[in-house]
Formats: structure tokens, sequence, C-alpha cells
């Protein structure tokens, strides 16, 4: 059990153009899922927390506009990179949640990534 | 399909004492195993091993691969509270993206 989803694994798409990310918990009811973007020397920035039916909370210095969250059920939050540029190129990974809020942060499950490239 | 399994999920220890958390792993094109730390928000990256036998070290912490047994272990010795944690595994094939484990919730007592 625990099983997350991304889709698409990689795309790769033009400049100024909007790319949309799918995370899917796949046998769990997740009440919160995060969206993390990875860095060079592997290390994940947290972009965004998300709860089903409400406004995602954006971390400091993360682009409202820019990076779209939608939480529309239990089972599904999507990541839309709008007007993308090659500096958004990079690897984002969503994880789900199944625990109560307060413990969230460590009852996570992660989704295998997305690598966008933009040309 | 690829698959990566840590054990113990769960492991409760007191300061001082040595932990070893196990991750084995199942995936094609093996590329680089990676180990992070998760507290509050983003996972904290570790360690990233390709390498069978070389051990790698920060501190207190210790990890090294075997690619013919298939797995790597973390230690950490004379733990601390501050290494209460999630800590996390995780595989990246050529070609694919990211596979995690569960992780291994380390809990260290005063």
């Amino acid at each position: 059990g625990a099983v997350v989803s991304q889709h698409p694994s990689r795309v790769i798409c033009k400049s100024g153009t909007s790319v949309k990310i799918e995370c899917r918990s796949l046998d769990f009811q997740a009440t919160t899922m995060f969206w993390y973007r990875q860095f060079p020397k592997q290390s994940l920035m947290l972009m965004a927390t998300s709860n089903e039916g409400s406004k995602a909370t954006y971390e400091q210095g993360v682009e409202k506009d820019k990076f779209l969250i939608n939480h529309a059920s239990l089972t599904l939050s999507t990541l839309t990179v709008t007007s993308a540029h090659p500096e958004d190129s990079s690897f984002y990974i969503c994880s789900a949640a199944k625990g109560e809020q307060s413990r969230s942060y460590n009852e996570q499950f992660f989704g295998p990534g997305t690598r966008l490239t933009v040309l | 399909e690829d698959k990566v399994v840590q054990s113990p999920l769960s492991l409760v220890v007191h300061e001082g004492d040595t932990v070893t958390l196990n991750c084995s792993y199942e995936v094609t094109n093996f590329r680089s195993l990676l180990w992070y730390k998760q507290e509050k928000k983003a996972p904290t990256f570790l360690f990233m091993l390709t390498s069978s036998g070389i051990e790698k070290k920060s501190g207190r912490l210790s990890s090294i691969l075997d690619k013919k047994e298939l797995f790597s272990i973390l230690n950490i010795t004379a733990t601390q509270t501050g290494d209460s944690a999630v800590y996390l595994c995780a595989v990246t094939p050529y070609g694919q993206n990211f596979v995690f484990g569960p992780g291994t919730r380390l809990s260290v007592l005063p």
C-alpha cells in the first residue's frame, strides 16, 4: 500500500507554454500533498503544501501565480507550471500523506518525480 | 517492477546508542542510491552512493553501498535526540526517476 504516482514522468516543452503535472495516491486517501523541486546537490526544496479542497500553502520565495496547485480530491493534486522558462527546468517530486495534518511532514510517501525540460 | 525496501520501519533507541538502517533495492539499470533525513519540511540530503564498498562519512553518520547484494546501510553512532527523524532511501535508475523507500522512523530517547 501507499503508492504515489506522477504523470508525466518527463516532459519537454517550449518556453512560454504551461505544463501540468499530476500526482495521485493510488491506494489511499491523502489528507495532504506536497510538491518539491530538486536542486543541484540533491537537495529537495518544498514548494507548497496542499490540502484537499483548500488553497495551497506556498513556501517563501515560491511564486503562487507561476506554480498553480490544485488539490481537487483526496487522491489527486496537480502542479501547473505557467509560462515556463528554461530556469524552471528541474525535477519535481510530489508526496502524499495520510496521517493527521500535524504529523504529515513525516508520514509522507513520495512519487517518482517528473523531469521538466524547458527549451 | 522497481522497488526499494527499508528496515526496520520504526526504531526506538536511547541517546548514545549506535543504529544501523537498512535499504535494499531491486531496480534495472541502477545509477545511484540516496539517503535523506526528514524532520519537518523537505527531506535533507545526506549521501549519494554510486560505487560499492566506498564508505561515505559525515560526522556521526556513515553509509556504504553493496551493488552485488543490492543494499545500503546508514549508520549513526552516538545517537542524539536531534537524530530523531524519518530516514528515506531512494534509488535513481538510469533514465528514470526516483524510487523511494517507505522510510525508517527513528526515535532517540534522552
